[in-house]
């Protein structure tokens, strides 16, 4: 079992929707991050979170520490939403961060 | 303040050959960590280094592949005598420090293909 999982692996919505994907832990962890990566492109960080919940923008993120779980929400979403939307954790132990497979999201028009 | 600057952005290299793979980290950051994508996977830690130090190697293969982060000058990823499988989208991220609340910046990554 990935210490990281997290679903859905592939999620196409409508122009407008609300998204949620979740992310699953199975360390102890220091900080989670999510991350969204475009078709060959880089990867841009959009939150770390330790504890609660943070927002920017459409986007929405909240953590669980005695579930092991958090979730990225993503509000009235739109296709430039459309990239692979990866969970990675930093163990308490150590600096290295281990990631989930990622989501690949596709928003319709 | 320029991110982190990997390159080159493609890079193509014969079965044998040797491929380099530069990280320039964000001004002021002195942590370095290198991972790897392989096709249809997810990413995956190799090295984590800070200046002239190699902290944690854990996930680099004993063999072929080395890692270097000097006094001056980028952080390099040396993969010598490449093989099919080592095309991949090799990532670099920076931070300042160390820590719980430690913000990792990527770079674009260098994709990494072995003819």
């Amino acid at each position: 079992k990935n210490e990281v999982e997290q679903s859905p692996q592939n999620l196409t919505a409508q122009e407008g929707e609300f998204i949620t994907i979740n992310c699953s832990y199975s360390v102890g962890i220091s900080a989670l991050h999510w991350l969204q990566q475009h078709p060959g492109g880089g990867i841009v960080s959009l939150f770390m979170l330790s504890s609660g919940k943070k927002k920017h923008g459409r986007l929405i993120a909240t953590i669980n520490i005695q579930e092991k779980h958090s979730s990225l929400h993503i509000t009235a979403s739109h296709p430039r939403d459309s990239a692979v939307y990866i969970c990675a954790v930093r163990s308490r132990y150590g600096n290295k961060l281990v990631f989930g497979a990622g989501t690949i999201l596709r928003v319709k028009s | 303040n320029a991110g982190v600057m990997q390159n080159p952005r493609h890079l193509v290299r014969r079965r044998g050959q040797e491929a380099r793979l530069r990280c320039s980290p964000m001004k002021g950051h002195s942590h370095v960590y290198w991972y790897r994508q392989l096709p249809e996977e997810g990413l995956k830690f190799m090295v984590y280094l800070q200046k002239e130090n190699i902290i944690d190697e854990s996930g680099m293969p004993k063999e072929r592949f080395s890692a270097e982060f000097p006094k001056e000058g980028p952080s390099i990823l040396r993969i010598q005598q490449v093989v099919r499988g080592d095309s991949a989208a090799y990532f670099c991220a920076s931070s300042p420090m160390t820590g719980a609340n430690t913000e990792a910046f990527f770079g674009q990554g260098t994709r990494l293909t072995v003819v």
